[in-house]
């Protein structure tokens, strides 16, 4: 059974500096992986999508990448923003045909001090 | 553009009443899923429909759980009766087929309590 993990559950940054948050996951066979943001009453927004046989994804301060075969994800973040302030979960998907499974981590609760 | 809208966004009731939660996809998406999220549980998956069918139930907690797909715009969550642990924030999300994964868009979540 996959199981996905988000370590450390909370961070706090000053503002402007640059972040790493990471997923860990036990079985590599994965098709993609998707970082979500989740804003406090509010659903998930996506934020990058890498497939299994791409290294990294970005988009604008967001950096997102994946080694497979050691089960691991980075979100990279650059000179954060109070506004980058949320709840961050990483997803997996099984490598099977046709399934569309989402396996979630429990997140990591970013701060950014102003 | 739309998104994902779900209602109501919030529903207090007693232990015993039926619930419904409604969803509205995305126009032109053929994925639809509910989740379930708690603070002890994280987010769950409990049924997903491809092109309208269930194609994945296997994280409906109970058979007092139940959800239905009548046509591409419109799903349903329901449970009857509830009880007190079914509370929790539901969300519903799609996606759109592609040649690539397409990545699933969320609603905002209904929050329920059950009292």
């Amino acid at each position: 059974k996959q199981e996905v993990t988000q370590i450390p559950a909370a961070l706090s940054v000053p503002e402007g500096e640059n972040l790493v948050l990471n997923c860990s996951f036990t079985d590599s066979a994965i098709y993609n992986l998707q970082w979500f943001r989740q804003d406090p009453g509010k659903g998930l927004t996506s934020l990058l999508l890498i497939q299994s046989s791409q290294r990294e994804q970005t988009s604008g301060r967001l950096n997102a990448s994946l080694d497979k075969s050691s089960g691991r994800s980075t979100l990279y973040i650059a000179a954060s923003q109070p506004g980058d302030s949320a709840t961050y979960l990483c997803a997996v998907k099984k490598a099977n045909f046709g399934n569309e499974k989402l396996t979630f981590g429990t997140g990591t609760r970013l701060t950014i001090i102003p | 553009d739309a998104g994902v809208i779900q209602s109501p966004r919030h529903e207090v009731t007693e232990m015993g009443q039926e619930v419904t939660l409604r969803c509205k996809p995305i126009s032109g998406h053929n994925s639809l899923f509910w989740y379930r999220q708690t603070m002890m549980r994280g987010l769950e998956l409990l049924i997903y429909f491809n092109n309208n069918v269930p194609i994945d139930d296997s994280g409906m907690p109970e058979d007092r759980f139940s959800a239905k797909m009548p046509n591409a715009s419109f799903s349903t969550l329901k449970i009857q009766p509830s009880e007190p642990r079914d509370s929790a924030v539901y969300f519903c999300a799609s996606s759109g087929q592609g040649l690539f994964n397409q990545p699933q868009h969320f609603g905002d979540g209904t929050r329920l309590s059950i009292l």
